[in-house]
């Protein structure tokens, strides 16, 4: 079992759904972060977690929704999503305090499409 | 901001061959970390090396090594012995060690590495 796990592996959308994606670390890390890559893009961060609380919101549209419950879980709520929206999402989970190096580690991402 | 460039979007090298990827970087910072992932077809970012902008000496990890140049702001990863499975996309990475920048990791664009039999 890997230590990031996400759900689903690929979603397809049209524009007026709703769905969320599901992001699990066993790691026991306690930040969790979501990333958006897109073709020919760098990495684009979106959402950081640290011990449950949001302390970043990279400008992201209000479409995009998150939620962590806990330190072990993070959600990304989806609704009213436009086309250029079609991504790769990837959830991060690290180690946050004492040495800032605690690296990332990803899940699989979840590959969405909007119809 | 920091920002970060790596100028070859493709490379690709004979196996057991010898390839450099190149990464250079934009901060006014003194102390940071850089970090070298790899995201193969399976989609997860896997990371491959870690330098600590404060070590004079580049970090090596079995058959990758880097070359770190803080003046330069250049930080270039080699794969020695390459093998079919280090066919992937390879990320450079910037993380201050500022307090207010948390854990934020700037990307690079990517270098999608092919490794010919």
């Amino acid at each position: 079992e890997t230590g990031v796990t996400q759900t689903p592996r690929h979603l397809v959308m049209g524009m007026t759904n709703k769905k969320s994606l599901k992001c699990e670390q066993h790691l026991g890390h306690n930040a969790m972060y979501w990333y958006k890559q897109s073709a020919k893009k760098p990495l684009e961060l979106m959402f950081v977690y640290n011990f449950k609380e949001q302390t970043e919101n990279n400008s992201v549209p209000s479409r995009f929704s998150p939620e962590c419950p806990n330190s072990s879980h993070l959600f990304l709520h989806l609704h009213t999503l436009q086309p250029e929206d079609s991504a790769l999402y990837l959830c991060a989970s690290s180690q946050v305090g004492g040495g800032q190096g605690s690296p990332l580690h990803f899940g699989n991402g979840t590959r969405l499409t909007v119809t | 901001a920091q920002t970060v460039t790596q100028s070859q979007p493709e490379m690709s090298v004979q196996e057991a061959e010898t390839v450099t990827l190149s990464c250079t970087y934009d901060t006014s910072e003194s102390d940071y970390y850089l970090f070298w992932y790899k995201q193969p077809p399976s989609r997860q970012m896997i990371l491959v090396i870690r330098q600590e902008a404060y070590k004079q000496q580049n970090a090596t990890e079995n058959r990758f090594s880097v070359n770190f140049q803080k003046a330069a702001k250049s930080f270039s990863l080699k794969i020695s012995d390459s093998q079919l499975g280090d066919a992937a996309m390879y990320f450079c990475a910037y993380r201050s060690r500022a307090r207010t920048s948390g854990s934020r990791l700037t990307f690079g664009e990517g270098t999608q590495l092919t490794v010919n039999p």
